[in-house]
């Protein structure tokens, strides 16, 4: 069955430092691969999309996450965090032919220090 | 409207007991999903709707769950017996003919106590 593996429940990281988020998906077929990200007590807003289009997408507030088939991995990066970043961080799939449901990954806290 | 709309945002019930989870889709959007998501998990699929339909509810975890969507607009979930398990925020995301990349409501924070 299709899984999502978020790579630690939870990154810190300082103020204009490098932000990466850890994603792999486990599918014989590339799905289509989503990044949401949660505030509190807040819906999930997303954040970018991959669908077999380019393999390097980017997604609002300076997000970008890179798709590697060969890696099975679609890793969100950011080059430098803002305060405003620290959220819950979900990655998802949809594996195709499903209706567009989608498969998350458990999540990655993400906190960002002065 | 101009997003998702679930009502009530929290509700606070006793096991046993009938609740009711009501969803606003945005205008227009045919497909309509229901999630829960469980204290520091990601969202579970629930049950998908493709217009009036249910057009897959592989993910209700037993009898007690149910959903309807009659006219193709709102969406009501209903949980009956509730128990302490069923404790979780319940998600609820609408799109255009099942497009990927659907718009979240703020969710419905069930307790039960």
């Amino acid at each position: 069955a299709q899984s999502v593996t978020q790579l630690g429940s939870h990154v810190s990281v300082s103020e204009g430092a490098l932000v990466l988020l850890r994603c792999n998906y486990s599918s014989s077929v590339p799905p289509y691969l989503f990044w949401y990200v949660q505030y509190p007590n807040q819906g999930l807003q997303l954040l970018l999309k991959y669908t077999s289009a380019a393999t390097l997408v980017k997604g609002i507030n300076g997000f970008e996450a890179e798709f590697k088939k060969s890696e099975t991995s679609f890793h969100l990066t950011k080059p430098s965090a803002h305060m405003s970043d620290a959220a819950e961080y979900f990655c998802a799939a949809a594996p195709g032919n499903q209706g567009g449901k989608l498969i998350f990954g458990q999540g990655t806290e993400l906190s960002v220090k002065p | 409207g101009a997003g998702v709309s679930q009502t009530p945002s929290n509700k606070v019930t006793e096991k046993g007991k009938y609740v009711e989870l009501r969803c606003d889709p945005i205008s227009g959007h045919t497909a309509l999903y229901w999630y829960r998501q469980s204290l520091g998990q990601g969202p579970e699929f629930l049950i998908y709707f493709q217009g009036t339909g249910a057009a897959d509810d592989s993910g209700l975890p037993n009898d007690r769950f149910f959903a309807v969507r009659p006219e193709g607009s709102v969406s009501t979930l209903k949980i009956q017996r509730t128990e302490r398990g069923d404790s979780a925020v319940y998600l609820c995301a609408s799109s255009f003919q099942g497009s990927n990349g659907y718009t979240f409501g703020s969710g419905t924070r069930l307790t039960v106590v």
